[in-house]
């Protein structure tokens, strides 16, 4: 049982590169979310999908865009990347929005 | 006031000691209360899921929530080194997103 798989692991771009990270879930869950995590940060919410179809902002949206393309896949994209999106992004799922979440490993991305 | 405070650490201890990791909160609607473990490099893993006040144990694990207090507790009993990670308290009410603390970063020394 796999869980939250997020793809790639690691991924370096440049400013002004774009590039989609890829989340999936195989636990039949409604709600999914992207978050990214930053030192003294904590996590902080980009964007959620309550259920297949619907997608909503969450504490630090711009500069992202997100796709609910099934009930399995989520993906973020960054369509101009920027310094300042040098972070570590999670994926993560609940059967409920008050559920516990189910976080996937994690995306290193560094842009230079 | 932030809706979730949760001190940073670093906090060490020695093995076969009881740690007690602690968060407050402003939002006197939060029912729902987790504690996620996080090892380095890895994402947040579910520990512990409470609702409303009271206790819960779990093997070497209590959660303890306070709500008149408007506070929670995490204790570790019989401490491992294996067990030193950064700990996420976690919290909502039935319609709103999660609100995560920033953590704690627990050293158990061998």
């Amino acid at each position: 049982n796999a869980g939250v798989t997020q793809t790639p692991k690691f991924q370096v771009l440049k400013t002004g590169q774009s590039m989609t990270l890829q989340c999936a879930q195989d636990m039949n869950h409604n709600s999914m979310y992207w978050y990214r995590q930053d030192p003294g940060m904590g996590l902080r919410l980009i964007y959620y999908s309550a259920s297949e179809g619907t997608t909503d902002k969450g504490e630090v949206p711009n500069g992202y865009n997100v796709s609910r393309l099934n009930k399995r896949e989520f993906s973020l994209r960054l369509e101009s990347a920027a310094p300042s999106q040098t972070s570590v992004y999670f994926c993560a799922s609940s059967g409920t929005r008050d559920s516990p979440l189910h976080f996937g490993n994690g995306t290193r991305l560094t842009v230079t | 006031q932030k809706e979730v405070e949760q001190d940073p650490g670093p906090l060490s201890v020695p093995e076969g000691a009881i740690v007690s990791l602690n968060c407050t909160y402003s939002n006197s609607a939060f029912q729902y209360f987790m504690w996620y473990r996080q090892y380095s490099r890895k994402g947040p893993e579910l520990l512990m899921y409470t609702y409303s006040s009271g206790n819960k144990e779990d093997g070497r694990f209590t959660a303890q929530v306070d709500k008149s207090s408007k506070y929670i507790s995490l204790f570790i009993r019989d401490s491992q080194p294996s067990d030193s990670a950064t700990y996420l308290c976690a919290m909502t009410n039935r319609d709103d997103k999660i609100i995560f603390g920033k953590g704690t970063r627990l050293h158990i020394l061998p």
